[in-house]
């Protein structure tokens, strides 16, 4: 286990179809976090698990996202009902609960367009 | 809410030359600050973490400094290469509602010249 592994790299959707991506972290780490990347932009977090508790959404979070992390293992993230504007770079981190100052790891992240 | 800024947006510099790219943030009870690197479509690297009790941290020819009560970070490249050229990204973590929240600069998107 190398880092945290992002699938599908790339994602080309038509509107209002559902999508789903999934995000591996490093194997200790237990928190994950899902981040979403417009262009031009820095990351924007999306919501937070520790183990296989979502813990906090944001507000960019909207009724036809969900994610969840079974097992406190690997985590999905889905998007129903796809709209132009969820057109973006979808970024999962891992981190270690007790050891704040590691810092985040990230994937390699999930390119969604949506047509 | 913690904010963070990132200036130059943008920068363009010859090969050879030593840069600065800096980073502010408004709220200063930070539990660390790293500095990441982003290539076109790809995602994020780490390059360097510094922790809140550091004033800096270094790997080869990166350094980055940290003065937490004035709310300015910032990443020094000696020696830039034309490998250099990527968007580098601050962001600042702090503790909210138990969690480390980490809150993203725009990011400064740097050209090396060959």
């Amino acid at each position: 286990d190398t880092g945290v592994s992002q699938d599908p790299r790339h994602k080309i959707t038509k509107r209002g179809q559902n999508v789903t991506f999934r995000c591996d972290p490093i194997s200790e780490h237990n928190r994950l976090y899902w981040y979403r990347q417009t262009l031009g932009q820095g990351p924007e977090f999306l919501t937070y698990f520790q183990n296989e508790a979502q813990l906090e959404k944001s507000r960019l979070l909207s009724d036809r996202f969900s994610a969840e992390r079974p097992k406190g293992s690997f985590s999905t993230l889905e998007i129903q009902r796809t709209e132009q504007g969820d057109s973006a770079m979808y970024l999962c981190a891992s981190s270690l609960a007790t050891a704040t100052n590691y810092g985040y790891t990230f994937g390699s992240g999930t390119r969604l367009t949506v047509v | 809410k913690q904010e963070v800024t990132q200036i130059p947006a943008a920068l363009s510099v010859p090969e050879g030359e030593n840069l600065v790219l800096n980073c502010s943030f408004t709220d200063s009870a930070i539990y660390n600050l790293q500095w990441f690197r982003q290539d076109p479509g790809k995602g994020l690297t780490s390059l360097l973490l510094i922790q809140s009790s550091q004033r800096e941290q270094t790997s080869g020819r990166l350094n980055a400094s940290l003065d937490k009560s004035s709310g300015r970070s910032t990443l020094y490249i000696a020696a830039s290469q034309p490998g250099d050229s990527a968007t580098y990204l601050c962001a600042v973590s702090r503790n909210s509602g138990g969690y480390q929240k980490v809150t993203f600069g725009t990011g400064t998107k740097l050209q090396v010249i060959p």
